[in-house]
């Protein structure tokens, strides 16, 4: 049973426009959710977090928003480049000593020139 | 800048065979992790380890195994390799202090015929 659904597998933006990434978990324990970018042939690197405590977590051009009564997250990209086309994965953590962390199946972000 | 390394990148191989699949990281982190992905499918993880000694397995079963002799280095080993194997692995390695943000390596994409 998947966690963590991200249920758009593709995105495209027109570049100078918001993109917005969406992601619903379903286990409350999360308590820390973080976005990962993959580029084709790559390992996943990390872009954003947050932890369950705030709202709202912000890193240039990348702002990731968390509502707790929903069990959403999204993360927008403003404005989008080019090179901001990949695969983005959303992902949860319980925290504590196991620190596991639970992937969504990624949504793939074109932006178009 | 995330100095972890997988090799090989790419390994083609025949039912049967054993294969290592290695993986190092430079940075001193105690944890590292193996996560198994299949294509448009999120990565699940099948190892993870606290530090030099310590193995624990992940939430999708495997039946690879792995060893932590040294912190730089977390070996991933399948004894008889399937085409059911067949995947990409990625390993990742975080601090204790920030586990939750994970350094990937590139990635091991596996074929077996």
């Amino acid at each position: 049973d998947q966690q963590v659904k991200q249920n758009s597998p593709s995105l495209s933006v027109q570049e100078g426009r918001i993109s917005i990434l969406n992601c619903d978990y379903t286990n409350s324990m999360f308590d820390y959710f973080l976005w990962y970018k993959k580029y084709p042939a790559e390992g996943p690197t990390f872009l954003i977090s947050i932890s369950s405590i705030k709202d709202k977590n912000e890193d240039g051009r990348f702002t990731v928003f968390l509502n707790k009564s929903a069990k959403h997250l999204s993360l927008h990209i403003v404005p989008s480049q080019p090179g901001d086309s990949a695969v983005y994965f959303c992902a949860a953590d319980y925290g504590g000593a196991t620190n596991k962390l639970i992937f969504g199946t990624g949504t793939l972000l074109a932006v178009q020139p | 800048e995330a100095d972890i390394y997988q090799t090989p990148r790419y390994l083609v191989i025949g039912t049967g065979k054993k294969i290592t699949l290695e993986c190092s990281q430079t940075m001193g982190h105690d944890k590292m992790y193996w996560y198994q992905q299949d294509p448009g499918m999120e990565l699940h993880l099948i190892h993870y380890s606290y530090g030099v000694n310590s193995t624990e397995k992940g939430d999708l079963s495997s039946e690879s195994t792995v060893s932590r002799i040294r912190t730089e280095h977390f070996p991933l080993t399948l004894e008889s390799a399937r085409p059911s194997h067949t995947s990409q692995y990625l390993c990742a390695s975080s601090s204790l202090d920030r586990a939750a943000e994970a350094f990937f390596g590139q990635g091991t994409r596996l074929t077996v015929v």
